[in-house]
């Protein structure tokens, strides 16, 4: 079983709509959650972070974490074309060293 | 949030050349920096945690004599791509952590430099 695990899509959705990317993780022990979107030919780049179960909100994105159920979602409302990229999600176990587990990111496509 | 550089962002070379990669953090200090690997329509591949003033971590199957991590600086780090051979190809991403600030482990990238070898 992969430590991180995300659908790798793509997901389409038209302009306007709430994209829905969702991650799982087999480390019950796991402490911070990280979403990152990465455009093609571009580096990733963190755009939220959430520690605590429940949501945590920054203009359009919405983090939500289940701890109990061992998911972390990401909602983007309004999506734009501009959102079309690869999110990865990404997860820091307790202890050890300080890496997180990266998935294999989603693809999203937001169409006009 | 924490700005890391790498240069150059591509490069080309002859196979059985060698390349050097840098990566800088521009604003803050990085005991340690990270190098990841990511072919087309891959997930990132960890390949070794850089710390400064000592030798460099490599993940499994990376091979050590042929990637060579130099972390002379609280600032800098380097990845050189010995001998390199046309399956090295790939967009070689660091990233490093501000320790300062970080407190929840995030890590912030470089933009990536794009190696091709001929």
């Amino acid at each position: 079983q992969k430590e991180v695990e995300q659908n790798s899509g793509p997901l389409s959705v038209p302009e306007g709509a709430i994209a829905s990317l969702n991650c799982t993780y087999s480390d019950r022990g796991s402490q911070s959650f990280f979403w990152y979107r990465q455009y093609s030919g571009k580096s990733p780049e963190l755009i939220m972070s959430i520690y605590s179960n429940g949501d945590k909100e920054d203009g359009r994105f919405t983090a939500q974490l289940n701890k109990a159920s061992q998911y972390v979602s990401l909602l983007i409302r309004d999506s734009q074309p501009s959102d079309s990229a690869t999110y990865l999600c990404a997860v820091k176990r307790i202890g050890g060293s300080y890496i997180p587990t990266f998935g294999r990111g989603t693809s999203l496509i937001v169409h006009p | 949030g924490a700005v890391v550089s790498q240069h150059p962002s591509w490069v080309i070379c002859k196979s059985g050349t060698s390349v050097k990669i840098e990566c800088r953090s521009l604003d803050f200090q990085a005991t340690t920096m990270f190098w990841y690997r990511q072919f087309p329509k891959q997930s990132l591949m960890l390949m070794a945690t850089s710390n400064e003033g000592s030798k460099a971590t490599y993940e499994q199957g990376v091979e050590k004599d042929k990637f060579l991590i130099n972390h002379a600086s609280l600032t800098l780090s380097t990845l050189t791509v010995t001998s390199a051979h046309p399956e090295d190809s790939s967009f070689y991403i660091c990233s490093a952590r501000d320790p300062v600030t970080s407190v929840s482990y995030e890590q912030y990238f470089g933009p990536g430099t794009r190696l091709t070898v001929t």
